[in-house]
């Protein structure tokens, strides 16, 4: 069965510094998505991508962060200065069109120090 | 606003129980309902996805069901097993805003259930 892949499944970054997750969806899905979960609370929507563009944020979502597409196969998170709150686990997912569910990556887990 | 609540927050069972999980949603305005699987540390895995036209979904022994104009959806385990252990999320996928279809997720069911 397909499956989107994150990497790195655990990353530990200092306070300030930029860091890029990354994602491979699966090959023929069309919409892409960054959710985090913060230890102990809900899962939370970031961003979803679209065309090649950002289709909608949240107010998470602000200037420290920016995703990207560089090629037809990744798709990448950026925080360019990470703040401890920051960490949580990032997932990525994708779907294709229409009312088709998500899959889900399994999640890198980020912890800002 | 759309909110998600899932009871109970957790559930412990003797193997071969048969359970049930709730979720409830404020908006019946919605697109599908989708039940997740997450154990500790790990990633979402999809477990059923109920269109809002539909009234339930199988796979094995789960069954899911959407009473999408009282806002609720229902997970049922049968003959439950230690393996079966892990947080259960519901997320629902609201119609309106953008066609993007953004999920707004419960806090989940930490199900436990022992030998």
């Amino acid at each position: 069965e397909p499956e989107v892949t994150q990497t790195p499944s655990h990353q530990v970054t200092q306070m300030g510094q930029e860091v890029i997750l990354r994602c491979v969806p699966i090959s023929n899905h069309l919409y892409f998505y960054w959710y985090r979960q913060i230890l102990g609370q809900k899962v939370e929507f970031l961003v979803s991508f679209y065309n090649n563009e950002i289709s909608e944020k949240s107010e998470i979502f602000d200037d420290q962060f920016s995703v990207e597409r560089p090629d037809g196969s990744n798709f990448t998170l950026k925080i360019r200065s990470t703040k401890l709150e920051d960490s949580a686990m990032y997932f990525c997912a994708s779907r294709s069109l229409g009312l088709s569910g998500y899959t889900f990556g399994s999640g890198t887990r980020l912890t800002v120090v | 606003k759309q909110e998600v609540t899932q009871i109970p927050a957790a559930l412990s069972v003797p193997e071969g129980e048969n359970l049930v999980l709730n979720c409830s949603f404020t908006d019946s305005a919605i697109y599908n309902l989708q039940w997740f699987r997450q154990d500790p540390g790990k990633g979402l895995t999809s477990l059923l996805l109920i269109q809002s036209s539909q009234r339930e979904q199988t796979s094995g022994r789960l069954n899911a069901s959407l009473d999408k104009s009282s806002g609720r959806s229902t997970l049922y385990i049968a003959a439950s097993q230690p393996g079966d252990s892990a947080t259960y999320l519901c997320a629902v996928r609201p119609i309106g805003g953008t066609s993007y279809g953004k999920l707004t997720f419960g806090q989940g069911t930490i199900l436990t259930v022992h030998p």
